[in-house]
């Protein structure tokens, strides 16, 4: 089956810029998790979506990152007056938790440079 | 709070040489720990869940074990199919207990 969809897979944009990523979760997947990874990093938690619940902004590193998820599935992330940075890759990926302690299935990310 | 660290940084090894992976947790309470495989420029691609410690793990060439403060992922004989960068993540059972909690990485390259 599809698996997480992420676009665009690269995006080149001006430092002061607005972006928005986008993700297509896993069908049936009512979690739906961002991350960002900088080169040489791990995977740092940004902000995670279960169904109609309060969404765990905990992880966004100021207030020019937001993400909002429509009907429960696609969800976008959107970065304003980027800065260098943020420069990174954007992972979303997506959950069961209704099958329990499940893994998170990630997309290939969104490839961000900011020059 | 929550910590993954991750050793070694890169690990070079010639086509069937065996070796181990080291990931050492600390967390308020496991309520699982993973292995991911990530390929340059892919996501992460999900390999084994561990939840307590004694369990083991296995998929071909990997077999992943888990200790009270430590995880190893063992490859033998690796083959340079094999070469990609090993992730380690931990989920405890704290308020946030729906987030993973990633390390570093280990940087694999298997020589033919």
């Amino acid at each position: 089956g599809a698996g997480v969809s992420q676009s665009p897979s690269n995006k080149v944009t001006e430092k002061g810029k607005d972006v928005e990523l986008r993700c297509d979760p896993i069908s049936g997947h009512t979690a739906l998790y961002w991350y960002r990874q900088s080169l040489g990093q791990g995977l740092e938690f940004l902000i995670y979506f279960q169904g109609n619940s309060a969404p765990d902004k905990s992880g966004l590193p100021s207030d020019r990152f937001s993400a909002e998820r429509t009907g429960g599935s696609v969800s976008t992330l959107t970065i304003q007056r980027t800065q260098q940075e943020d420069s990174a890759v954007y992972l979303c990926a997506s959950s069961s938790p209704g099958q329990g302690n499940s893994p998170l299935h990630f997309g290939n990310g969104t490839r961000l440079t900011v020059t | 709070e929550d910590q993954v660290t991750q050793s070694p940084e890169a690990l070079r090894l010639q086509e069937g040489e065996s070796s181990s992976l080291n990931c050492s947790y600390t967390v308020s309470g496991l309520r699982g720990l993973f292995w991911y495989r990530q390929d340059p420029g892919k996501g992460p691609e999900f390999l084994f869940t561990l939840y307590s410690a004694g369990e083991e793990k296995e998929k071909e060439r990997l077999k992943a074990t888990l200790t009270k403060k430590e995880s190893f992922l063992h490859i033998t004989a690796p083959k340079p199919e094999d070469s990609a960068t090993y992730l380690c993540a931990v989920r405890g059972i704290m308020d946030s207990s729906y987030k993973l909690i990633f390390g570093s990485g280990t940087r694999l390259l298997v020589r033919p």
